[in-house]
């Protein structure tokens, strides 16, 4: 089955700890982002990636960073945490790159918690 | 700058009734691409709709239904006899064709179906 798959779907953590949200992808897409969704503010991007080893800052960067190693993963990495990282968050691909109407897929979502 | 304005944040209707979700956006990019994504209570990101700027077809799909006025820079859904599995937030989404191709969204309008 095509997804993208993310995990771990809740997390509960302390302030300054290091974790990481991982995502995969099966569709061999080009293209995946990561998104926070707030009340109120929709999702916004983090971090986007076009290619393996091509990461780019969306427009929520500050706190959190990305690898792309490989095509189908995507990992979101929080140095050290905060309060005002507590957020839901998901990953997602889309097929190509580019100005293009490929939809983006996207993950269950993560609800992290960070106290 | 681009972005997105979903005016409504909650409506709520009866079984049956029809709704309106209103979207506008700004961009400067000539060639653009909308999007519809619907969330229900379960929490996933669900593609519905895409709609490229050179294109202002409107689009009928069972109940749902799509208007998209390059005029007035809107791309509005309309549910018809809404019901209750209708329930959820729904997002509007552009991406541009310049600047890194981001899909940004908007607030997203939470959208309530009484029996």
């Amino acid at each position: 089955e095509a997804q993208v798959t993310q995990n771990p779907r809740y997390l509960i953590t302390v302030t300054g700890k290091k974790l990481t949200v991982t995502c995969s992808q099966n569709m061999n897409h080009e293209y995946m982002s990561w998104y926070r969704q707030d009340p109120g503010l929709g999702l916004r991007q983090i971090y986007y990636s076009m290619n393996v080893e091509v990461t780019d800052k969306g427009d929520v960067p500050e706190g959190y960073k990305v690898s792309r190693k490989e095509k189908r993963n995507f990992p979101l990495i929080l140095e050290s945490p905060s309060p005002n990282q507590t957020s839901l968050y998901f990953c997602a691909s889309s097929l190509s790159v580019g100005a293009n109407n490929s939809p983006l897929h996207f993950g269950n979502g993560t609800r992290l918690t960070v106290t | 700058a681009q972005k997105v304005t979903q005016a409504q944040t909650e409506i709520s209707v009866v079984e049956k009734e029809d709704v309106t979700l209103d979207c506008v956006y700004e961009t400067r990019d000539t060639t653009y691409y909308l999007f519809w994504y619907k969330q229900p209570p379960s929490g996933e990101l669900v593609f519905l709709i895409r709609r490229n700027s050179f294109d202002e077809q409107n689009e009928i799909s069972g109940r749902y239904s799509w208007n998209f006025q390059k005029s007035t820079s809107s791309f509005n859904f309309t549910i018809t006899a809404s019901q209750v599995v209708d329930s959820a937030v729904y997002f509007c989404a552009l991406k541009g064709s310049t600047g890194g191709f981001k899909t940004i969204f908007g607030a997203g309008t939470r959208l309530f179906v009484k029996a």
